[in-house]
């Protein structure tokens, strides 16, 4: 596909449970990132992986949650244990990952996390 | 302080008229600027970005950018019904992580 792709689009459980989400970024993107956005709040930086180096995992939450990147395409967000206050939209972004001045980061369309 | 500030609006234009909406930000190693529209519901797709001091115009939009007061905003001109959206301003400090104010929320009445 041309652009970021996520799945699911939505996902509903409940409290204590553990959910996987996916992002598959664009095609030749080194770069990719993970934020998510509360309702009413402005986007917060997750995690972001940029080739092979290490990822920088300075916003995640708490160790709740995790994220890997396999053979430098797709990703996948896991939240074990989830709690309500993880309700949100999750956004990944995939970019070309060049020095920070061509730096255009392009969304997906996000997974809305319910947690009931 | 916030990274990155923005007036959460609403901000409402008619029509045909230009919508100028602000952004500043606290980090003076901020190094690129980046302007982004959401539609409710729907994910953030980028307008444009900005590296240097100055304007840079695509279309109807310009952004000006100015290091020594930390100011950056993104100017609409003829404004449409359709440019109604919150748009959101998003800094790149170090990395390449984005670090994105709360968003202002504009409205465009026809």
């Amino acid at each position: 596909g041309a652009g970021v792709s996520q799945s699911p689009s939505n996902k509903v459980t409940e409290k204590g449970k553990d959910v996987e989400l996916r992002c598959d970024p664009i095609s030749g993107h080194t770069a990719l990132y993970w934020y998510r956005q509360s309702l009413g709040q402005g986007l917060e930086f997750l995690i972001y992986f940029q080739g092979n180096s290490a990822p920088d995992k300075s916003g995640l939450p708490s160790d709740r949650f995790s994220a890997e990147r396999t053979g430098g395409s797709v990703s996948t967000l896991t939240i074990q244990r989830t709690q309500q206050e993880d309700s949100a939209v999750y956004l990944c972004a995939s970019s070309l990952g060049l020095a920070p001045s061509y730096n255009e980061q392009f969304f997906g369309p996000g997974t809305r996390l319910t947690v009931l | 302080q916030k990274e990155v500030e923005q007036n959460s609006g609403p901000l409402s234009v008619p029509e045909g008229a230009i919508a100028s909406l602000n952004c500043t930000y606290s980090d003076r190693g901020s190094q690129s600027f980046f302007w982004y529209r959401q539609y409710s519901g729907k994910s953030p797709e980028l307008i444009m970005f900005i590296y240097s001091n100055g304007d840079k115009e695509d279309g109807r939009f310009t952004a000006q950018l100015n290091k020594a007061s930390q100011y950056v905003s993104l100017l609409i001109r003829d404004s449409q019904p359709s440019d109604s959206a919150t748009y959101l301003c998003a800094v790149i400090r170090y990395g390449n992580k984005l670090v994105f104010g709360a968003g202002t929320i504009l409205r465009v009445k026809s």
